[in-house]
Parts: C-alpha cells; sequence; structure tokens
C-alpha cells in the first residue's frame, strides 16, 4: 500500500523569498517519488524524481527536492521564487511490487507576490 | 514528437448522451491511464491499460468504459453522461518499467448540464 499527503493546500511567498512544499509518503516498498508541476489550464510537467540514487535530486528550473527515509519525506525547495513559478505542484509515489500505479497527493497552489 | 495527444480539448454535454474522449500517443508505451482532476481532490485514477487488450479499473471507474485495441490508442467512453462528470480529464503514458514518469496530454475540460 502507499499513500502520499501534500502538507499544505496553499503556499504564498514572495519573489526572490525560498519556496518550501512539503510532501510526506508511506511504502511497503522503496519507493519512487515525483514532483509535478501544472500551470493554468496545463497539463502536468515532470519537475524531478527520485529513484534510490542520490538523496538530493535536482530538476528543472532550479527546483530541488531531498528524500529522507527516516522521516519519510520528500520536500521540494527552490532558493528563489520567481513570477513563473506560480502554479499547482504535485507530489507522487510509485511503489513498485509488480502494479503501475501512482498516487497523487490533493497538490499544493504556490502563489508568488511581487 | 507529439507526445500524448487528447481530443476534444473542451466539451458540454447534456445529462444522459454520450461521448469518447480520445487519446493517442507515439512513444510506444505500454502503460496508458486515464485521470480525473476535481478542485482540492488531485488526480484520481479512472482506468488503466499496460498493452493493448488489457485494461484494469482504478480509483473511480464508474460511469466510464475504456479498450486498448492498439498500442497508440486509449479512448475514453462515458455512456450516460451525469453532471458528476464535469471534471477535466488527462490521459497519461509511461514504459512498462512504472519508475519512469508519467508523460501527460494536454487534457479535456468537460462539462455536463
Amino acid at each position: 500500500a502507499q499513500s502520499v499527503t501534500q502538507l499544505d493546500s496553499h503556499v504564498s511567498v514572495s519573489e526572490g523569498t525560498p519556496v518550501l512544499l512539503r510532501c510526506n509518503y508511506s511504502s511497503s516498498y522503496s519507493p519512487s517519488l515525483f514532483w509535478y508541476v501544472q500551470h493554468p489550464n496545463k497539463g502536468l510537467q515532470l519537475l524531478l524524481k527520485y529513484t534510490s540514487a542520490a538523496t538530493l535530486v535536482k530538476g528543472i528550473n532550479g527546483f530541488e527536492a531531498e528524500f529522507k527515509k527516516s522521516e519519510t519525506s520528500f520536500h521540494l525547495m527552490k532558493p528563489s521564487a520567481h513570477m513563473s513559478d506560480a502554479a499547482e505542484y504535485f507530489c507522487v509515489v510509485y511503489s513498485g511490487a509488480g502494479s503501475y500505479q501512482l498516487t497523487f497527493g490533493k497538490g499544493t497552489k504556490l502563489s508568488v507576490i511581487p | 514528437n507529439a507526445g500524448v495527444t487528447q481530443t476534444p480539448k473542451f466539451q458540454v454535454l447534456k445529462t444522459g448522451q454520450s461521448m469518447t474522449l480520445q487519446c493517442a500517443q507515439d512513444m510506444n508505451h505500454e502503460y496508458m491511464s486515464w485521470y480525473r482532476q476535481d478542485p482540492g481532490m488531485g488526480l484520481r485514477l479512472i482506468h488503466y491499460s499496460v498493452g493493448a487488450g488489457i485494461t484494469d479499473q482504478g480509483e473511480v471507474p464508474n460511469g466510464y468504459n475504456v479498450s486498448r485495441s492498439t498500442t497508440e490508442d486509449f479512448p475514453l467512453r462515458l455512456l450516460s453522461a451525469a453532471p458528476s462528470q464535469t471534471s477535466v480529464y488527462f490521459c497519461a503514458s509511461m514504459p512498462a518499467a512504472g519508475y519512469s514518469p508519467l508523460h501527460f496530454g494536454n487534457g479535456t475540460r468537460l462539462t455536463v448540464t
């Protein structure tokens, strides 16, 4: 069984300040974890993925995420927010074990204030 | 490279009407899936397929039908539309290994009145 919880439904930051979007997961097996971004009226785009290599994963557009097994967390970070980062972000877990099913978090909407 | 193509982009139906949402991918992916996205609910899996001739139900399959006759195409059928099916629908595909990321289409916004 697997599940994912995005701890904040909405995060608001000022342009140029750090971004932290929090994600906790549970999984019966060693998981793969993904972050996707969805801009308004668009499909989802992969930001980054963790598949049991380095625990600090770098993605596109300056985002990175840290896998912490002891805390079952996979938080998404960016040192300095840009207006173009305003979007909805989804954390996704996949446990494998012969199943193709991925589990999506409910999403975190990021607002960036000029 | 087209990726995942969904048609139509927008659709309005009356209660009881039927329609098919089309999805095609040109990446030779074995896995294809349909999700619906509703505010505050994230994405919920409707049906998925792991290859031609193989389909299975996801989290919210009721009221929807699928088939997979080719690797490329995975249409989603609404047999008798209901207002509860008003949503944005996304088709997504990935290679056989589930550790690969999903490739998403741009979505179909469906309104049922």
